[in-house]
């Protein structure tokens, strides 16, 4: 099983300001890796695939980048609705492994 | 529009069973992988279980494996997880999601509202 670690675990950021949201595999994933984003009693919404290709409905303020083993998601300037939690999973193997997410909270 | 509607969860006690179900819409369903995403209270997304297209191939996380199974009917369009031997640290609302792409593994673009199931006595 391939393990996802995400750092760190919570993110205290001011609006307007970056996010920098790390994710590792244990094994590389090539770019089969997504984002998703999670808000309070919401359903996750797909954010990212490919590792790096945006999905509809997001603005360019999300970024994300990476292969192999080593990924990050990057939000250049955030927005109130940008406070969620954040996770990674990969989609390379079976069975398919979530990371633990990074909660993005105000400062 | 493309959909998933969960139904199914509800309380039950440990040692007991329950089945989920998953009405897709607005897709061609027999094409698509699809999966069951748990999370627990307060916690994180697990992968579940997913299945082939046709259904002839099952995948399961070793903590539902030999508990859960999980099937499709493409004539309705639905799909099912039967959880048996149900312990507490399975309660969770349980998802059902759907791959951008047919035919094999993919991100997941669309997710169900989720079902709750709880596991106590």
């Amino acid at each position: 099983e391939i393990v996802m670690t995400q750092s760190p675990a919570t993110l205290s950021v001011s609006p307007g300001e970056r996010a920098t949201l790390s994710c590792r595999a244990s094994q590389s994933v090539s770019s089969n890796l997504a984002w998703y984003q999670q808000k309070p009693g919401q359903a996750p919404r797909l954010l990212i695939y490919g590792a790096s290709t945006r999905a509809t409905g997001f603005p360019a303020r999300f970024s994300g980048s990476g292969s192999g083993t080593e990924f990050t998601l990057t939000i250049s300037s955030l927005q109130s609705e940008d406070f969620a939690v954040y996770y990674c999973q990969q989609y390379n193997n079976w069975p398919l492994t979530f990371g633990g997410g990074t909660k993005v909270e105000i400062k | 529009e493309v959909q998933l509607l969960e139904s199914g969860g509800g309380l039950v006690q440990p040692e007991g069973s329950l089945r989920l179900s998953c009405a897709a819409s607005g897709f061609t369903f027999s094409s698509c992988v699809m999966s069951w995403v748990r999370q627990a209270p307060g916690k994180g997304l697990e992968w579940v279980s997913g299945i082939s297209g046709s259904g002839g191939s099952t995948y399961y996380a070793d903590s539902v494996k030999g508990r859960f199974t999980i099937s499709r009917d493409n004539s309705k369009n639905t799909l099912y997880l039967q959880m048996n031997r149900l312990r507490a640290e399975d309660t969770a609302v349980y998802y059902c999601a759907k791959p951008r792409n047919s035919g094999w593994i993919d991100a997941f673009d669309i997710w169900g509202q989720g079902t709750m199931v709880t596991v106590s006595s």
